[in-house]
């Protein structure tokens, strides 16, 4: 099956650094990537939509210029936190669509962010 | 705007219990609904769906079925296991937007004991 594989699992930063998480997809294309935000004991909430090729769209509250969304080929999207503060610190997940017709949403496993 | 209820957690449960989760939406036309599993530190796995309205979706042991009438898409299992501990979000897809990010509930957690 279709398989999303993010890195890193985890990562603990400096205040003030940036640090970029990855996606890939090992056995499809995703032209469409999705950048949740999970708070302890929280729902996941979307911050971005990223298609190949073009800006990422984001949502409401999200600061663009704070995360970083790159998603210039069809197996690779990245999201940047860009100087990164504690209240960055997180659980981010990515997660592709697969197939439009059949509603394939495949899940990475998820970066724990702690910025210190 | 689409949006997903589900039960406050968490939920615990004795080892072979019987496991009910009620999630209800709201969403206008006939969006698809999901329900995700999360184990500690992990993303998100399918665990099962269901695209239209009296349809039942079933996986290891778990079901839950489409139902319009009610709006609602309940998870249930019939003998829960120690294993089954985990957080799980009920989630829905725009029938109108094809190709547009899930929306969430907020999870309930289940904690099964042996």
């Amino acid at each position: 099956g279709a398989v999303v594989s993010q890195h890193p699992s985890w990562v603990i930063c400096k205040s003030g650094t940036s640090v970029k998480i990855e996606c890939r997809s090992l056995d499809f294309q995703a032209t469409t990537m999705f950048w949740y935000r999970q708070f302890p004991k929280q729902s996941l909430m979307l911050m971005a939509t990223s298609n190949e090729g073009s800006k990422a769209t984001y949502e409401q509250g999200v600061e663009k210029d704070k995360f970083l969304i790159n998603h210039a080929s069809l197996t690779l999207s990245t999201l940047t936190v860009t100087s990164a503060h504690p209240e960055d610190s997180s659980f981010y997940i990515c997660s592709a669509l697969t197939e439009v017709t059949l509603l394939g949403y495949t899940f990475g496993s998820g970066t724990r962010l702690t910025v210190v | 705007g689409n949006s997903v209820t589900q039960m406050e957690g968490p939920v615990t449960l004795s080892e072979e219990a019987f496991l009910t989760i009620n999630c209800t939406y709201t969403a206008t036309g006939y969006p698809s609904l999901f329900w995700y599993v999360q184990y500690p530190g992990e993303g998100l796995q399918l665990l099962l769906k269901a695209t239209k309205a009296d349809d039942k979706g079933s996986n290891k042991g778990f079901e839950a079925t489409y139902r319009k009438e009610t709006t609602s898409f309940h998870l249930e299992k019939g003998s829960v296991q120690v294993s089954d501990s985990a957080v799980y979000f009920c989630a829905l897809s725009d029938q109108y937007q094809a190709g547009t990010a899930l929306i969430f509930g907020k999870g309930t957690t289940l904690s099964v004991s042996s």
